[in-house]
């Protein structure tokens, strides 16, 4: 199947500042990428889905401000938490998908602690 | 988007064949049922997909009956590294935006 990454595995921040995650296709063209996040033992909530080229489009109640989302080229979608709070701590998913396909693949996620 | 109940968890003994069943009453003409399966601190990944009666692949089964209102994950031979949560979702795979909803899914936990 095919692989998507993503970088950092885990950071560690101060309260305040913000943090990029990048999400890449490592081998095939993503059209659309999806960005969940997923707190201890609950389940993936989708937080917006990303079109290449295009503006992402967030679920009701994520603040489009505080986690923007950029996906400029087919492999490579980033998640930047801005002025992060230790309520942002979370693990956060990534997943692509890619007209070759009819599954979504998943990235191994990033593990976000805000201090 | 259809929902998806499930046990919230299972128990088995290594070697056993697992079921998973998974509700969807309203899911659509053009949904597919896809199974995933998470450990922890890992992306899911995927484990097989279907449209309707049975599909088979090195790790799976999946049964679906004609109604399509509900679906089986058949895990044979289960081993201790099958310990995980699995997940049951529906959508349409068609076009370039057809999101997944995750539901509470299933913690199976394997034992000797």
């Amino acid at each position: 199947g095919a692989v998507v990454s993503q970088h950092p595995s885990r950071v560690i921040c101060k309260s305040g500042t913000s943090v990029k995650i990048e999400c890449r296709s490592l081998d095939f063209q993503a059209t659309t990428m999806f960005w969940y996040r997923q707190f201890p033992k609950k389940s993936l909530m989708l937080m917006a889905t990303s079109n290449e080229g295009s503006k992402a489009t967030y679920e009701q109640g994520v603040e489009k401000d505080k986690f923007l989302i950029n996906h400029a080229s087919l492999t490579l979608s980033t998640l930047t938490v801005t002025s992060a709070h230790p309520e942002d701590s979370s693990f956060y998913i990534c997943s692509a998908r890619g007209l070759a396909y009819n599954e979504q693949f998943f990235g191994p996620g990033t593990r976000l602690t805000v201090l | 988007l259809a929902k998806t109940t499930q046990p919230i968890s299972m128990d088995s003994y290594e070697g056993q064949e697992v079921n998973i069943t998974c509700s969807h009453n309203n899911i659509a003409t053009n949904d597919y049922i896809t199974w995933y399966q998470q450990f922890p601190s890992q992306g899911p990944r995927f484990i097989i997909q279907g449209y309707k009666t049975k599909v088979t692949n090195e790790v799976a089964s999946l049964f679906i009956p004609a109604d399509r209102k509900s679906s089986t994950l058949s895990l044979p031979r289960v081993s201790l590294s099958d310990t995980a949560v699995y997940y049951c979702l529906v959508g349409d795979r068609t076009g370039t935006a057809s999101k997944l909803t995750f539901g509470t899914g299933t913690r199976l936990q394997v034992t000797l």
